[in-house]
């Protein structure tokens, strides 16, 4: 059964710092893993999808990697703002005949402090 | 406007009701899918659905129920069987495999 880990928890940050949010994955078969930002009461927002291929996408200050091998992605935020704020997710989704699932890590809380 | 839209946002539930959750997109998506999150957690997947008048069962699928009569629409059904049915559910849809959008969510509390 795939299980996915988001650390740390929770993460308080002042603003402008580079960081980085990881999550690991216990089955290596995967299809492709998705990040996904979540604020307070919301529905999450997709920011990056990597294909089981590939080892890294970026979207403006954002870069995701991959090591499939490992069972590791990173996200990695540049200089961090206040908006920036809210909890991050990843998910994976299984390679299977039928379906498309995503299992999905607990999540990292982010704060970023002006 | 194109997205997924939830309705109601906030729904409460007394004991012993079944109460159904509202999931619509104009996305043309083939798959849809329903999760619930519990406080700080992750989601979990209840039900999903490939194409009209299928769909299969997930991690969680237990006091839930689904249909899927159109493309555009995937109700789910909280029963009386579901327990401990006070979480937050979050529709998706997907074009086959690509990335799956969110729509806003729905509150459901029991009384």
């Amino acid at each position: 059964k795939q299980e996915v880990t988001q650390i740390p928890a929770a993460l308080s940050v002042p603003e402008g710092e580079n960081l980085v949010l990881n999550c690991s994955f216990t089955d290596s078969a995967i299809y492709n893993l998705q990040w996904f930002r979540q604020d307070p009461g919301k529905g999450l927002t997709s920011l990056l999808l990597i294909q089981s291929s590939q080892r890294e996408q970026t979207s403006g200050r954002l870069n995701a990697s991959l090591d499939k091998s490992s069972g590791r992605s990173t996200l990695y935020i540049a200089a961090s703002q206040p908006g920036d704020s809210a909890t991050y997710l990843c998910a994976v989704r299984r390679r299977e005949t039928s379906g498309s699932r995503l299992t999905f890590g607990e999540g990292t809380q982010l704060t970023v402090n002006p | 406007d194109g997205g997924i839209t939830q309705s109601p946002k906030y729904l409460f539930r007394k004991e012993g009701q079944n109460v159904t959750l509202s999931c619509e997109q104009n996305l043309n998506h083939d798959a849809m899918y329903w999760y619930r999150q519990d406080p700080g957690q992750g989601l979990r997947l209840i039900y999903y659905s490939q194409i009209v008048n299928d769909f299969q069962k997930g991690d969680i699928a237990e006091g839930y129920s689904v249909s899927r009569e159109k493309k555009e629409s995937f109700p789910l059904t909280v029963t009386s069987a579901q327990k401990n049915p006070t979480a937050f559910y979050l529709c998706a849809s997907s074009y086959r495999t690509e990335t799956q959008y969110f729509g806003p969510g729905t509150r459901l509390t029991v009384l």
